[in-house]
């Protein structure tokens, strides 16, 4: 069974730091990996899918990387704002596109000004 | 604009009063999905649709019913809930044979007393 972790669970950290956010999964068969940013009582959004075959994704200040071997991806922030602060969750989805997206808890970014 | 949509945002019901969350996504998706989040246990999917009048079980799908009678949207039955029911709620569509993402609606906040 597909499990997904992210760590840390939860961050904090001054206004214009590069950061990192780490996602690990026990099965590497997957057919895409999304990151997803949620903010307190909403909605999730998607900010990069990267599908199985593809080592990374770029999106303004975002870039994300995809080891399947490994069973890791990294979320990269660069030059961090306030308006980051979120929850940041990442989902594996197996197989094909008819098997569900697996979540990790997510990891909470605070970032101070 | 791609998105999905869910409705109510928020609602809260009595112990045994059936309610129905709507769905509807305008993207043309085969794949839809119902999730709830509760803390500490992240995202869990309930039942999930590959197209029109064909649904299946996901995780969690006991207390719950679904319906997919048209392709854009997929409603939630709760037929008679109860207050282990109380939970965040996402309505999820996305592309069965194209590697695309994955698309949420804004969340249904549901508390049951």
């Amino acid at each position: 069974k597909q499990e997904v972790t992210q760590i840390p669970a939860a961050l904090s950290v001054p206004e214009g730091e590069n950061l990192v956010l780490n996602c690990s999964f026990t099965d590497s068969a997957i057919y895409n990996l999304q990151w997803f940013r949620q903010d307190p009582g909403k909605g999730l959004t998607s900010l990069l899918l990267i599908q199985s075959s593809q080592r990374e994704q770029t999106s303004g200040r975002l870039n994300a990387s995809l080891d399947k071997s490994s069973g890791r991806s990294t979320l990269y922030i660069a030059a961090s704002q306030p308006g980051d602060s979120a929850t940041y969750l990442c989902a594996v989805r197996r197989n094909s596109g008819n098997t569900p997206l697996v979540f990790g808890k997510g990891t909470r970014l605070s970032v101070i000004a | 604009e791609a998105q999905v949509t869910q409705n109510p945002r928020y609602l809260i019901t009595v112990t045994g009063k059936k309610l129905t969350v709507t769905c509807s996504q305008n993207m043309n998706h085969e794949y839809m999905s119902w999730y709830r989040q509760d803390p500490g246990l992240g995202l869990r999917q309930i039942y999930y649709s590959m197209n029109v009048e064909v649904t299946d079980k996901g995780d969690v799908p006991e207390g719950y019913k679904v319906s997919r009678k048209e392709k854009r949207n997929f409603p939630l039955i709760l037929e008679s809930p109860s207050p282990n029911q109380t939970s965040l709620y996402f309505c999820a569509s996305s592309f069965l044979r194209q590697n695309t993402e994955a698309f949420f609606g804004q969340g249904t906040r549901l508390t049951v007393v």
